[in-house]
């Protein structure tokens, strides 16, 4: 079974530029969830989606926003980018949600100069 | 909100040392994860804990969930040098607003032959 896949795998942005991540889920996983990894930070959550709808949200702000399709793909978008959203993003695919074990991707790592 | 604390933050072992990382949870959990990332790599699941003073071994690795499910830790027994990455605890609320799943700070690992 093919695992989590997110792409672009890097990007190097300028400030006030935009970006758009992708992930495509293990298949039959139905919820994605997005992380920030910083080396200060942590893994900090970003939101949660499960069939199409965005089912939790952490403490970010407007400026990432997030989608689900309908064959549970999840783009993740940011806009207005500053020098503090150089980060690894992280999705994380599981059957049903957080509660279940999350199968993380390889990670989008951003660059913003 | 939710914190959840790990310690250390750094750990340097002798190779066939013990080694074990401490988290804690400012509220009640559902349910506790593991997870171990390798350098330069992604968080890979190890175990999920559900029950008050539950205990469960995966061949050297020891994890245990506290009484008052606020608390947990993971003991490796004689580490090896393949031991080596930062393990996160990642706590798990349930709330009538949305599960929340979050990622402790982190222990990181370092084997020294």
């Amino acid at each position: 079974k093919a695992g989590v896949t997110q792409t672009p795998r890097y990007l190097i942005k300028t400030r006030g530029q935009q970006v758009t991540l992708s992930c495509s889920p293990i298949s039959g996983h139905r919820s994605v969830s997005w992380y920030q990894q910083t080396p200060g930070q942590g893994l900090q959550f970003l939101f949660e989606y499960f069939s199409e709808t965005q089912r939790n949200k952490g403490n970010f702000p407007g400026r990432f926003s997030g989608r689900q399709f309908s064959n549970s793909r999840s783009e993740m978008n940011v806009s207005t980018l500053e020098l503090g959203d150089s980060a690894l993003y992280l999705c994380a695919s599981s059957i049903a949600g957080v509660y279940n074990e999350q199968f993380f991707g390889p990670g989008t790592r951003l660059t913003v100069l | 909100g939710q914190q959840v604390m790990q310690i250390p933050q750094y750990q340097h072992v002798q190779e066939g040392e013990d080694f074990t990382t401490y988290c804690n949870s400012s509220t009640t959990l559902s349910n506790i994860q593991w997870y171990k990332q390798r350098p330069g790599g992604h968080p890979v699941f190890l175990i999920q804990l559900v029950k008050s003073g539950e205990v469960k071994k995966q061949k050297r690795l020891t994890f245990q969930f506290g009484e008052a499910k606020k608390n947990s830790s993971l003991h490796i027994t004689a580490t090896q040098t393949t031991d080596v990455g930062t393990y996160f605890c990642a706590g798990l609320v349930l709330t009538g607003g949305g599960n929340k799943l979050t990622f402790g700070t982190g222990t990181q690992l370092k084997v020294e032959l």
